[in-house]
């Protein structure tokens, strides 16, 4: 059974960039037609994407965060990375990793059928 | 703000059936699939429905998805106290190339 765990740092000061990696165990994360997402939960707030990449490196950045974000596939290691630069008080969160179902067949199908826990990250100084 | 949109919250007692809304436009559920989430609290989310109206795998048949035109509806039915969680729906957007989430809906069982 496929399993997402997240990993990182748990406290990060603003301005700085926040690396996080997600391991996928119990499958390959190359080769499918799944796409690997990050989704964060600010305090209070609902779940909010923050993009996905394809196993060849192609990904779709969010457009709040797409100025700060780059998101990378290391499929020797099974992994996946997210990188967010000039952090803020506000990207204090919960940051999820899912696998993403993207599918176009005339109409698209985005479905997030597995998910990691979540790491917390807080931004502070 | 969310542009996809659902009630904050929603209640029902433990044997009724409830209902989560969630509307968006044209470029979004009026096009494409919805897909729903539980969220309790300190957990993973977790997927119920998918393509609008099917249910993911071990989802109990009590829950159910249904869309018509740019709104999409979660229905809960026999519901018991460990449905108290949060729901969300998502669907991608063709105008802005994004997947959305809603708002969220907080259910209580009372």
């Amino acid at each position: 059974q496929l399993h997402l765990l997240e990993s990182g740092p748990g406290l990060v000061k603003p301005s700085e960039t926040l690396s996080l990696t997600c391991t996928v165990s119990g499958g390959s994360i190359g080769g499918t037609n799944y796409h690997w997402a990050w989704i964060r939960q600010s305090p209070g707030k609902g779940l909010e994407w923050i993009g996905s990449i394809y196993y060849t490196g192609s990904p779709y950045y969010g457009p709040s965060l797409a100025s700060r974000l780059a998101m990378s596939v290391d499929t020797s290691k099974n992994q996946f990375s997210l990188r967010l630069t000039s952090v803020t008080a506000a990207d204090t969160a919960v940051y999820y990793c899912a696998r993403l179902s993207l599918r176009h067949r005339g109409h698209y199908e985005a479905t997030f059928d597995i998910w990691g826990q979540g790491t917390v990250v807080s931004v502070s100084s | 703000q969310s542009v996809l949109t659902q009630p904050p919250s929603a209640s029902g007692t433990p044997g009724q059936r409830v209902a989560i809304s969630c509307s968006g436009s044209s470029f979004n559920i009026g096009r494409n699939y919805v897909s729903w989430y539980q969220h309790l609290p300190r957990t993973a989310p977790k997927l119920l429905i998918y393509r609008s109206d099917q249910r993911a795998s071990g989802v109990p048949d009590r829950f159910s998805g249904s869309k018509s035109g740019t709104s999409a509806s979660l229905a809960i039915s026999g519901l018991r106290s460990e449905d108290e969680a949060d729901y969300y729906c998502a669907a991608w957007d063709d105008s802005l190339d994004v997947v959305l989430f809603g708002g969220g809906t907080r259910l209580t069982v009372l």
